[in-house]
């Protein structure tokens, strides 16, 4: 099946500092991907879903100067976490959905998790 | 909006019994999908099974099958012969909407006890 990577796996930073995550479909083109964000014991939540060479569309509440994505490439997404806080601490997931497959496709990556001190 | 409900928090379930995992949900689209996942303590997401809306059968997956009822908006989750692996949380997630972008349950957490 369709691999998609996550980059790092597991991040400590410090108050304020920005924090950059990058998801890759290893092995297809991705046309869209979708940025989750998970609380200890909860589920998924959509942040955001993102369309190669066009700006993401954020879910409401979801500050889009906070957590910037750029799809710059139909193999590579990017979350970045600006001037993060503690309470932005939590587990980060992609998924890409490949081009022109139907619902069953969509591909997760590992997670990516994120400690801010 | 579509609301998805798990209504099993948890369940502890002793080793090669099989195990029902509910899911309801709440929609007026005709023509949807609905995704089991299951995310072990390690934290990746891993599909289980699919089922489209006007398929006529219940989808198999080897050990996993999806008890389908349309008319009542459920679609359980049934595996068979459980396994000590299988302890993880498990997610329903009905795709609705034109970008496919996937609803999610609560989640449950299942256990198998040795």
């Amino acid at each position: 099946g369709a691999v998609v990577s996550q980059h790092p796996s597991w991040v400590i930073c410090k108050s304020g500092t920005s924090v950059k995550i990058e998801c890759r479909s290893l092995d297809f083109q991705a046309t869209t991907m979708f940025w989750y964000r998970q609380f200890p014991k909860q589920s998924l939540m959509l942040m955001a879903t993102s369309n190669e060479g066009s700006k993401a569309t954020y879910e409401q509440g979801v500050e889009k100067d906070k957590f910037l994505i750029n799809h710059a490439s139909l193999t590579l997404s990017t979350l970045t976490v600006t001037s993060a806080h503690p309470e932005d601490s939590s587990f980060y997931i992609c998924s890409a959905r490949a081009w022109r497959e139907g619902p069953y496709e969509q591909y997760f990556g590992p997670g990516t998790r994120l400690t801010v001190t | 909006a579509q609301k998805i409900t798990q209504t099993q928090p948890g369940m502890f379930v002793q080793e090669k019994e099989a195990v029902t995992l509910d899911c309801t949900y709440d929609t007026s689209d005709q023509s949807y999908g609905l995704f089991w996942y299951k995310q072990p303590s390690s934290g990746e997401m891993i599909f289980l099974i699919y089922q489209g809306s006007y398929d006529e059968q219940n989808a198999t997956e080897g050990r996993y099958s999806l008890n389908f009822q349309k008319a009542r908006k459920s679609a359980n989750l049934v595996i068979s012969a459980s396994q000590l692996g299988d302890s993880a949380m498990y997610f329903c997630a009905p795709s609705m909407d034109s970008n496919y972008q996937l609803i999610w349950g609560a989640g449950t957490k299942l256990i198998i006890k040795p």
